[in-house]
This record gives C-alpha cells, structure tokens and sequence, in this order.
C-alpha cells in the first residue's frame, strides 16, 4: 500500500486567496484525521471523519476552514479565505478505528504533510 | 491543555547510548502509543501500550506505562544516528481521539 497520500506537498499563496489540501487514506480505512502542526501549538486535530461521515469538527478554528468527505477514498480541507496564522504542516491520518469503548488499537497512520504559507 | 506532555523537550546524546524519554497525562486512558516524526515527515507509529499493560518492547524500543501515576516512559537502546528525531506520545481516551503531546527532539550524535 501506497500509504496515506497527501497533495499539494508544498502550498504558498497570497492572503486571502482559497486553498483546499487533498488527502487519499489508506485502503479499507475507515477513520480520517485532520491535524495542523505548528511550533507554538504543537498537533492540534482539526475534525475526524468515520465512515466519510463528520463525527468531531470542534477543532476546526473559524468558519474559514471546512472539511469533506465525498467518499472512503478522498478528503478535502479547504480554508477560504486564507491568511498568514494558518500557515502550518496540515497533516492528514487515517486508521481502522472502532468507536467507543474498549482496548482497542486505534493508532494512525499519516501523510507526509503539506506544507503551507500565507504571505 | 495538552493530554500528554513529554519530558524533557529536547535530549541530545552520543551514539551507543541510551535514550530515555518521558510522558505524562491527566485523565484516564484507554491506550498510550508513541510515535516518530523526521524533520519534514509525518509522523509514524512506533508501539502501543494498552491501560492494563506496564511494558512492551519491539525491537530497540522499551515502553512503560504506570497508570497509577499517569506516566510512561520510552527508552531506546543502543541509539544510533538514524534515531535522530522527534518522539510524541499520545493518549487515547475512551473514543477514538488521540491527543499529542509537544515532543522530545532527540539528537543522536555520531
């Protein structure tokens, strides 16, 4: 398996301007994650999806940011408009996850990243 | 607040030795993994330890878990330069959601 896949790798772009990051789970995965990365913030998750359904978005900052996932391979983050503070690494994870309780596994894999500016 | 915090934040050592790297956490949880982020990477799993286990190995790596006192500890042994990165540890709770912590920069030095 490929991996999760994630494109751009790299993004810059002018304040303002709309920006939609791509990411490919791994095959039979059933979980996706949004993360950004930052120095100061650390990994913050953005929102989960489970069966390309939006379980948890609390993380996603502002109404500039929204998420979806039209089918079991394929997600989009887009942020429109964009400024210069959502420049970060958004990284995108999937998994096999089972919700609720229970010992259950549940670790990620992720993406490579794309790497985001906003001058 | 971040669930999992590690310590120390950053740990510089020479080849041979080994490293040892802490975390701890607030609330209680249903497993604790670690993972591995190269400069420029993203990051991947390294060992997951369930909330009724107090240790594991895989390979190199050493992971503890004291529940009692909220922590865990990941040690590598016989580090090599290649180890060179940033470690997290992350919880899960009772749902599906991992929680990272800030990371340990560890630097291997050949």
């Amino acid at each position: 398996d490929a991996g999760v896949i994630q494109s751009p790798r790299h993004e810059v772009t002018e304040m303002g301007q709309e920006v939609t990051l791509r990411c490919k789970p791994i095959s039979g995965h059933n979980s996706l994650f949004w993360y950004r990365q930052t120095m100061m913030r650390g990994l913050e998750l953005l929102i989960y999806f489970n069966n390309n359904v939006p379980i948890d978005d609390s993380g996603m900052p502002e109404d500039r940011f929204s998420a979806k996932m039209p089918n079991a391979s394929f997600s989009t983050l887009k942020i429109q408009p964009s400024e210069p503070r959502d420049s970060a690494v958004y990284f995108c994870a999937s998994s096999l996850a089972y919700l609720g309780t229970g010992t259950g596994r549940n670790e990620q894999y992720f993406g490579p990243g794309t790497r985001l500016t906003v001058t | 607040s971040q669930q999992g915090e590690e310590d120390p934040q950053a740990l510089s050592i020479q080849e041979g030795e080994n490293a040892t790297m802490n975390c701890s956490y607030k609330t209680s949880i249903n497993n604790l993994q670690w993972y591995r982020q190269n400069s420029g990477r993203g990051l991947v799993h390294l060992i997951l330890i369930r909330s009724n286990e107090r240790e594991k190995h895989s390979g190199r790596l050493r992971v503890t878990l004291d529940t009692s006192k909220k922590s865990s500890s990941l040690l590598i042994t016989a580090s090599r330069a290649a180890d060179t990165a940033s470690y997290f540890c992350a919880t899960r709770g009772s749902n599906y959601k991992l929680t990272f912590g800030k990371g340990t920069l560890l630097t291997v030095n050949p």
